[in-house]
């Protein structure tokens, strides 16, 4: 059970560049979030899913973008990449709305904007 | 507008001493109430949670927390602290959304 995989784990972008950081869960779960982890500023919400097909946007969605096509995966892509964006971003799952279940997290993904 | 306060960045004690990581929150009506873990390049995981009923509320690793409604305190706590305890540890309250703290480095020494 591999739980919440994501790829890659390292990423350098030019400013302008776009890319998709990819997520995937074996879980099951309806639930998926994508958030960033700046230093010393805990997790913001970037955006979430409640299941296949629908989205939301959390606290921080501006410039980037996901999609829902399956259970499985919650793909957040970035357009026209800023240094702002420099980051790690972690996708996370929950069986529940977060507020009853805990939420399973990827190991993250390391981005740098230059 | 909701927050969520860990006052401090670092914790220090030492090993087999108790240990305590303070957490309080400004979030309207009766939130449920989280704590996580980071270990170096790692995803957080789910340490205890708090719903209803006993304020004392016992997680995984011999860690628990005590809720105290009247000071919006959720502080982590464990009797007997490991080396292999230090990590960055997160509170989130839970009201709509989770609502990450900036989180507590805990160091422990041998």
């Amino acid at each position: 059970n591999a739980g919440v995989t994501q790829t890659p784990k390292f990423r350098i972008l030019k400013i302008g560049q776009s890319m998709t950081l990819q997520c995937a869960q074996d879980m099951n779960h309806n639930y998926m979030y994508w958030y960033r982890q700046d230093p010393g500023m805990g997790l913001k919400l970037i955006y979430y899913s409640v299941g296949a097909g629908i989205t939301d946007k959390g606290e921080v969605p501006n410039g980037y973008n996901v999609s829902r096509s399956t259970t499985e995966d919650f793909p957040l892509r970035l357009e026209l990449a800023a240094p702002s964006q420099t980051s790690v971003y972690f996708c996370a799952s929950s069986s529940r709305a977060g507020n009853t279940g805990e939420l399973f997290f990827g190991e993250g993904s390391r981005l740098t904007v230059l | 507008a909701q927050s969520v306060a860990q006052p401090e960045d670092q914790v220090n004690v030492a090993e087999g001493n108790p240990l305590t990581v303070k957490c309080t929150y400004s979030v309207s009506g009766n939130p449920y109430l989280f704590w996580y873990v980071q270990y170096p390049n790692r995803g957080l995981q789910f340490l205890l949670k708090y719903i209803t009923g006993d304020n004392l509320v016992k997680g995984s690793y011999g860690f628990e927390a005590e809720f105290n409604k009247s000071q919006t305190s959720f502080h982590l706590k464990k009797p007997s602290a490991l080396v292999s305890d230090s990590a960055l540890y997160f509170c989130a309250p839970h009201r709509n959304k989770l609502i990450f703290g900036a989180g507590t480095r805990l160091a422990v020494h041998p």
